[in-house]
């Protein structure tokens, strides 16, 4: 089947703007997770969902940050009052149980948001 | 805390021959896994080698293979006979579970060059 895709791939957001950036996981996948790249970093971890259960959100940097995955499929990563530090990649990845399982974390092609 | 080192911000080699990209990290458990992650211009993520902390044998894929030092907390991997489509970003990542959540942590990355 398809692999993990992200919407949009591309976004760029005035200083204030609230965005929301999509993560479609592997189908079947009961763990997703988002992480945040600064350019010239690696991927930093902001939080886990197993199924609709956010079970980990110590990764978000401010409460400006928001996630949720309702029907424990799609998941939305938003951003409220977005700010020129928010500018990074958004990556999405999902997995197929739980950490438990210790399976292999499969990445979409990331979402590049930049403030102005 | 978790941490990985990558030392090496740059690396370059030569089509047909061998490179190795190094890796430490910094963990007080005993049963952990590791990972190398490649991740092309495109920036899509593509696991490339995964190795369990348990196990003394170096995990091998094709050209891919790792040498991992468990008492001094190393984990290089090494590519033969290196290919143009090598060419990427390499990040080597530990995996943390804990409290019903796991996420990766990585490292900075190598660019890794490959010339013809």
């Amino acid at each position: 089947g398809a692999g993990v895709s992200q919407s949009p791939r591309y976004k760029v957001a005035k200083r204030g703007q609230d965005v929301a950036l999509r993560c479609d996981p592997i189908s079947g996948h009961v763990s997703l997770f988002w992480y945040q790249q600064a350019l010239g970093q690696g991927p930093e971890f902001l939080t886990y969902f197993q199924n609709e259960a956010q079970l980990d959100k110590s990764g978000l940097p401010s409460d400006r940050f928001f996630a949720e995955r309702p029907e424990g499929s799609v998941s939305t990563l938003k951003i409220q009052r977005t700010q020129q530090e928010d500018s990074a990649v958004y990556l999405c990845a999902s997995s197929l149980r739980g950490p438990t399982w210790r399976e292999t974390q499969y990445f979409g092609p990331g979402t590049r948001l930049l403030v102005l | 805390a978790q941490t990985v080192t990558q030392s090496q911000p740059e690396m370059s080699v030569q089509e047909a021959e061998t490179v190795t990209l190094s890796c430490t990290y910094d963990t007080s458990e005993s049963d952990y896994y590791l990972f190398w992650y490649k991740q092309p211009p495109s920036r899509q993520m593509i696991l490339v080698i995964r190795q369990e902390a348990y196990k003394q044998q170096n995990a091998t894929e094709n050209r891919f293979s790792v040498n991992f030092q468990k008492a001094a907390k190393s984990f290089s991997l090494k590519i033969s006979d290196s290919q143009l489509g090598d060419a990427a970003m390499y990040f080597c990542a530990y995996r943390i579970t804990q409290g019903g959540s796991e996420k990766l942590v990585f490292g900075k990355g190598t660019k890794l060059t490959v010339n013809p």
